[in-house]
C-alpha cells in the first residue's frame, strides 16, 4: 500500500530557529515528490522533486530529495512567524494510476 | 485564467441530510481528486477519477458518492451515512503525465 509519512507531525518553535521537516515515502512507480504548505484555505505549491541529491531553494525554504533512502527534507532557516502553517508532503503516483497519496502534514506554529 | 472552482465555499446542512459539493476545472485536466481535511490535519483521499464515466475509492470513501460525466466535473455528494461530515473539502486537479496538483480553494462543510 502507498504511504507517505510525515515527521514531525506538530512542531512550535521561535522566530529565528530553524527547522527540518521529515517525509519518507512508498510510493508505487514514484515519478516525483511534491512539498506545499497550507495556511487557511488551499495548500500552495513549494517544491517539486524528481531527482536524488539536488536541492531545491526559495529563499529561507529548501529541500531535497534521497530516492536510494526514499526521504525527502524540508528545511526553513530564520523562521518568522508567517513561516507558521500545516506542511504536507505528496507523492504522485505513476504507470497509469493517478493516486496521489498525501502525508498527515507537519504543523508548524513559529513564535515571537 | 485557468483554474479549479469549488462551490459552495461555506455549507451549513442538518444532520440526515445529503449534500453536493461542485468542483469544475478549465485546465482539461484527466485526473480530478477530492479530498478530505479535519482541522490541524493532512489530506485524506476520499475518490478520485482519472477518466469520464470512471472513478475510484479513495481511503475514506464510505458515505461519500461521486459522479465524473464531464471531464470538467466532480461533484461529491455527501450522505447521511457519513458519520462525521463536517470538515473541510479540497478539490484537486493533475494533468496526465504531469507532477503538479492545482487545488481548488476548498469548502467548508458544517453539519448540525
Amino acid at each position: 500500500e502507498d504511504k507517505v509519512v510525515q515527521s514531525p507531525l506538530s512542531l512550535v518553535v521561535h522566530e529565528g530557529d530553524t527547522v527540518t521537516l521529515n517525509c519518507s515515502y512508498e510510493v508505487t512507480n514514484f515519478r516525483s515528490l511534491l512539498w506545499y504548505k497550507q495556511e487557511k484555505k488551499a495548500p500552495t505549491f513549494l517544491f517539486m522533486l524528481t531527482s536524488s541529491g539536488i536541492e531545491k531553494k526559495s529563499g529561507r525554504l529548501s529541500s531535497i530529495l534521497d530516492k536510494k533512502e526514499l526521504f525527502s527534507i524540508l528545511n526553513i532557516t530564520a523562521t518568522q512567524t508567517g513561516d507558521s502553517a500545516i506542511y504536507l508532503c505528496a507523492g504522485p503516483q505513476g504507470g497509469g494510476s493517478e493516486k496521489l497519496v498525501f502525508g498527515k502534514g507537519t504543523k508548524l506554529t513559529v513564535n515571537p | 485564467d485557468g483554474g479549479i472552482t469549488q462551490s459552495p465555499k461555506y455549507l451549513f446542512r442538518k444532520e440526515g441530510q445529503n449534500v453536493t459539493l461542485s468542483c469544475e476545472q478549465n485546465l482539461n485536466h484527466d485526473a480530478m481528486y477530492w479530498y478530505r481535511q479535519d482541522p490541524g490535519q493532512g489530506l485524506r483521499l476520499i475518490y478520485y477519477s482519472q477518466i469520464v464515466n470512471d472513478f475510484q475509492k479513495g481511503d475514506i470513501a464510505e458515505g461519500y458518492s461521486v459522479s465524473r460525466e464531464k471531464k470538467e466535473s466532480f461533484p461529491l455528494t455527501v450522505t447521511s451515512a457519513q458519520k462525521n461530515p463536517t470538515a473541510f473539502y479540497l478539490c484537486a486537479s493533475l494533468r496526465s503525465s504531469g507532477n503538479t496538483i492545482y487545488f481548488g480553494e476548498g469548502s467548508w462543510l458544517t453539519v448540525v
